[in-house]
């Protein structure tokens, strides 16, 4: 069954520094997400991305975090100076369309962050 | 109801045994509610994607029931196997946009 997959898996970096999250979404799919979980929350949407742009995002997602599709395959988030608040699991998702409603949503394994 | 929410917060059963798990979801400007199944350290699985009220899917031995109107969806499993220990997330989508709204989910032990 086609997957999506993120890289790394797991980070530690320092406060302050940069972290870019890489997602390989499937591959005709056209939507895109990333949403987060701090552990004991709940998972919470960060941003949605169509067409080469940010199609919703949440009050969560400020100027300090970025999204970009690079080149065709690859869906990166990026944190520019990370904080403490930050450390968290973040997910990448894909589903097939435009609307999502019937349509399923599949799920990465997760990169879990932890910032020191 | 504003937020999605998940009722227990986690549950053990025996082997064999039928349980049932419930979501609350906000009923207006409702769309759709998904049910994944998550095991540490995997990404959440799709179960189902319900829209309509009154929807009934089913997989394998897992199926579920879809409440519109009053804001509620029932999974059930039955015959727990420990291979269905994981935790249960729902998630519904309102007010037309294309996000989900995740509760926190139930998390389920089967033992032998």
């Amino acid at each position: 069954e086609p997957e999506v997959t993120q890289t790394p898996s797991h980070q530690v970096t320092q406060m302050g520094q940069e972290v870019i999250l890489r997602c390989v979404p499937i591959s005709n799919h056209l939507y895109f997400y990333w949403y987060r979980q701090i552990l004991g929350q709940k998972v919470e949407f960060l941003v949605s991305f169509y067409n080469n742009e940010i199609s919703e995002k949440s009050e969560i997602f400020d100027d300090q975090f970025s999204v970009e599709r690079p080149d065709g395959s690859n869906f990166t988030l990026k944190i520019r100076s990370t904080k403490l608040e930050d450390s968290a699991m973040y997910f990448c998702a894909s589903i097939i369309g435009t609307g999502t409603i019937g349509n399923t949503i599949y799920f990465g394994e997760g990169s879990w962050l932890t910032v020191v | 109801i504003l937020n999605v929410e998940q009722s227990p917060q986690s549950l053990h059963v025996q082997e064999g045994d039928s349980t049932n798990f419930t979501c609350s979801f906000p009923s207006s400007n409702f769309y759709a509610l998904h049910w994944y199944r998550w095991e540490t350290a995997k990404s959440p699985e799709a179960l189902f994607v319900m829209t309509l009220n009154g929807d009934e899917k089913k997989k394998g031995r897992i199926s579920a029931t879809l409440n519109t109107k009053e804001g509620y969806s029932y999974l059930y499993i039955k015959g727990s196997q420990p291979e269905d220990s994981a935790t249960y997330l729902c998630a519904s989508i309102t007010g037309g946009g294309n996000k989900l709204t995740f509760g926190t989910g139930t998390q389920l032990k089967v033992e032998l």
